[in-house]
């Protein structure tokens, strides 16, 4: 399988713990976005990588929220102190700067319930 | 503050019928109209994308309308099938550097097919 790879796809955690998810995107990919999903809404942007550079981060990225692409390949995004209303499901995309038309490759997401 | 409506929330159509989703957008900078189809517990794949210098684009059984003037696009699924039944999202987003980049999206039409 050559596609955007997540994990884990579910995960519980209590209120005030620590999580982390990883992403692994396509690899020839240089471009690498992490959206939010909630139930029956479409993706928010939260942020993207251009290699290594985090070029953008959304409002919706609060200081809980941390987002590393170290070496231009996997990417993690860590939320410290989880809240109840960070349960979503968070997507991880790719795609190939440079090229018109490139288009964002979604992963299968990671569930996040926060009891 | 929502850039992309989109209408209806959810759409019943019957096997070999036509579904229609339409979207409306705000930002006049936007140049790239992707639709993406999601199923259950999966991330959202690209279906088919417009520019905004030609007013139709068709692939297969997908076609895309777009009117520039009226800032709107829409979805057209011909002869719909049973396993067309999923979520659709439309998004909008500037092209920075030749390729796309931060995709906004409309809130999503749950689609069900009847046989």
């Amino acid at each position: 399988d050559t596609g955007v790879s997540q994990d884990p796809r579910h995960k519980i955690t209590k209120r005030g713990q620590n999580v982390t998810f990883r992403c692994d995107p396509i690899s020839e990919h240089n471009r690498l976005y992490w959206y939010r999903q909630t139930l029956g809404q479409g993706p928010e942007f939260l942020t993207y990588f251009q290699n290594e550079a985090q070029l953008e981060k959304s409002r919706l990225l609060s200081d809980r929220f941390s987002a590393e692409r170290p070496k231009g390949s996997f990417s993690t995004l860590e939320i410290q102190r989880t809240e109840q209303g960070d349960s979503a499901m968070y997507l991880c995309a790719s795609s190939l700067g440079g090229l018109e038309d490139s288009p964002l490759h979604f992963g299968n997401g990671t569930r996040l319930t926060v009891t | 503050q929502q850039q992309v409506k989109q209408s209806p929330q959810s759409l019943i159509v019957q096997k070999g019928g036509i579904s229609i989703i339409n979207c409306a957008y705000e930002n006049t900078a936007f140049d790239y109209f992707p639709w993406y189809q999601q199923f259950p517990g999966k991330g959202p794949a690209l279906l088919i994308a417009i520019r905004p210098d030609v007013s139709e684009k068709k692939e297969g059984r997908f076609t895309i309308s777009f009117n520039k003037s009226a800032k709107q696009f829409s979805l057209h699924i011909m002869d719909s099938q049973p396993g067309d039944s999923a979520t659709y999202f439309c998004a909008a987003s500037r092209n920075y550097g030749g390729a796309t980049n931060k995709l906004i999206f409309g809130t999503g039409t749950l689609l069900a097919v009847q046989p």
